[in-house]
């Protein structure tokens, strides 16, 4: 079936750096969204993109569907930054059920 | 932003009977999801809704699961008879449009145990 792989599956940031979370795909996908969990369980919305770039403060996404990625960017990252961040992705295919990324756990500390 | 609010938080029963989760979604949505989360893997699709009806389900949303979301109140997934591996979040999620050209809004989830 359609696979969406994130990596890293776990990172640490050090309090005003920066760093970059991946997601691959296997197949063709329509459409990529990018979620924060906060610590109450709930799913933030970051992004969305159909094609290109989009920049929200410190947050920067891209997605190539020809190419099959989509990255999101964190620079000078703070400690509120904390959390587990899923992509979650649209196949052209599949109608319109996302398929979601194993998730990246983001520690930032001071 | 939109808030979607899944009502109960956590939810414990005994195998074999019948459960209803509750989403309100954001009131001017209208595409309604539901997705499901075992412990320790990934958040997969169940069903998806529209207009009153199931647009599409997954091989997860079994015979025994049915949505539906009466006079526009609570968009509602009951489980009947309930069966141990059904115990995982169950997310909702709304969105105005499609996925395919609108972003889904997610609750934050109702934890359910079965026993």
């Amino acid at each position: 079936g359609d696979q969406v792989e994130q990596s890293p599956s776990a990172l640490s940031l050090h309090e005003g750096t920066g760093s970059a979370l991946r997601c691959n795909f296997t197949t063709t996908m329509r459409a990529v969204q990018w979620f924060r969990k906060n610590s109450r369980g709930s799913l933030i919305n970051l992004f969305y993109l159909a094609s290109g770039t989009k920049e929200n403060g410190r947050l920067k996404s891209a997605f190539d569907s020809k190419e099959r990625y989509s990255t999101l960017h964190i620079r000078d990252a703070q400690l509120e930054d904390s959390g587990t961040y899923f992509c979650a992705a649209e196949a052209t295919s599949s109608g319109q059920k996302l398929v979601f990324g194993q998730g990246t756990i983001l520690k930032v500390y001071l | 932003g939109p808030k979607v609010l899944q009502i109960p938080s956590h939810q414990i029963i005994d195998m074999g009977q019948m459960v209803t989760l509750n989403c309100d979604p954001v009131s001017n949505h209208l595409y309604f999801y539901w997705y499901k989360q075992i412990l320790g893997q990934q958040m997969e699709f169940l069903v998806n809704f529209y207009n009153g009806k199931v647009m599409e389900k997954s091989k997860l949303f079994k015979d025994q699961f049915s949505v539906e979301r009466p006079d526009g109140s609570y968009f509602t997934l009951k489980i009947q008879p309930t069966a141990l591996e059904d115990s995982a979040v169950y997310f909702c999620a709304s969105s105005r449009l499609g996925t395919s050209q609108n972003t889904l809004y997610f609750g934050a989830g109702t934890r359910l145990s079965v026993l």
